[in-house]
């Protein structure tokens, strides 16, 4: 069964930093497209990562420069790292399996993260 | 980028009625194809429609997606209270994934 769990989700002050978890189960990171979306207080569907085969990432123009995405075959777990956090970074975060460029076919729950002082 | 606009905003209907949902984009694409999701209230969201009108596993038949060039669409066909939900759509198919749309409410 495929599941995917995120967390490391928190308060976090402006020009903060935070890393986010997926830990993976039913099937290989390092062997398929991974992904991050998010999700602002009422609003709609962001991407805002995707990392590809040979590890290589997108990052969304809004997150460029300040998230790096990675991720760890020896534990199965996808990860955000995410610096300089702003007040509109202000999202449940979602990680998810990329069947195809951009598909995204399984989900996990989601993970909060609130930036403010 | 291709900005994709979906149509209504909120759909009000009862359960058993059909649903017709828009998304439109703002130009044709090449190499890309649409995808459509449901969102429940409190939930994940979840893959319904790939390639414009091909149901992903598990998705009942009641659902149905069609469409070609800038117009496409996401057919209920009989609303069930499962159904009372966010959808969007979106393109996939090239790097970087496409944006989604805006959403359209589907409320009781």
């Amino acid at each position: 069964e495929v599941q995917l769990v995120e967390s490391g989700g928190a308060l976090v002050q402006p020009g903060g930093s935070l890393r986010l978890s997926c830990a993976v189960s039913g099937f290989d990171v390092g062997r398929h497209f991974m992904a991050w979306v998010r999700q602002a207080p009422g609003k709609g569907l962001e991407w805002v990562s995707v990392l590809y085969s040979g590890g290589f990432p997108f990052y969304a123009d809004s997150v460029g420069g300040r998230f790096t995405v990675s991720r760890d075959e020896s534990n199965n777990t996808l990860y955000l790292q995410m610096n300089s956090l702003r007040a509109d970074d202000t999202a449940m975060y979602y990680c998810a399996r990329d069947m195809n460029l951009g598909l995204f076919e399984y989900w996990g729950q989601g993970t909060l993260v609130i930036v403010s002082s | 980028d291709i900005v994709l606009t979906q149509s209504p905003g909120t759909l009000s209907l009862s359960p058993g009625e059909r649903a017709t949902l828009a998304c439109r984009a703002s130009q044709t694409f090449t190499n890309r194809f649409l995808a459509w999701y449901q969102q429940r209230p409190g939930q994940a969201p979840r893959l319904l429609i790939y390639s414009a009108s091909r149901r992903a596993t598990g998705i009942p038949d009641r659902f149905s997606g069609s469409g070609s060039g800038t117009d496409f669409t996401l057919t209920i066909s009989r609303l069930e209270p499962e159904d009372f939900a966010v959808y969007y759509c979106q393109l996939y198919g090239s790097p970087p994934p496409g944006t989604f749309g805006q959403g359209t409410k589907v409320e009781i």
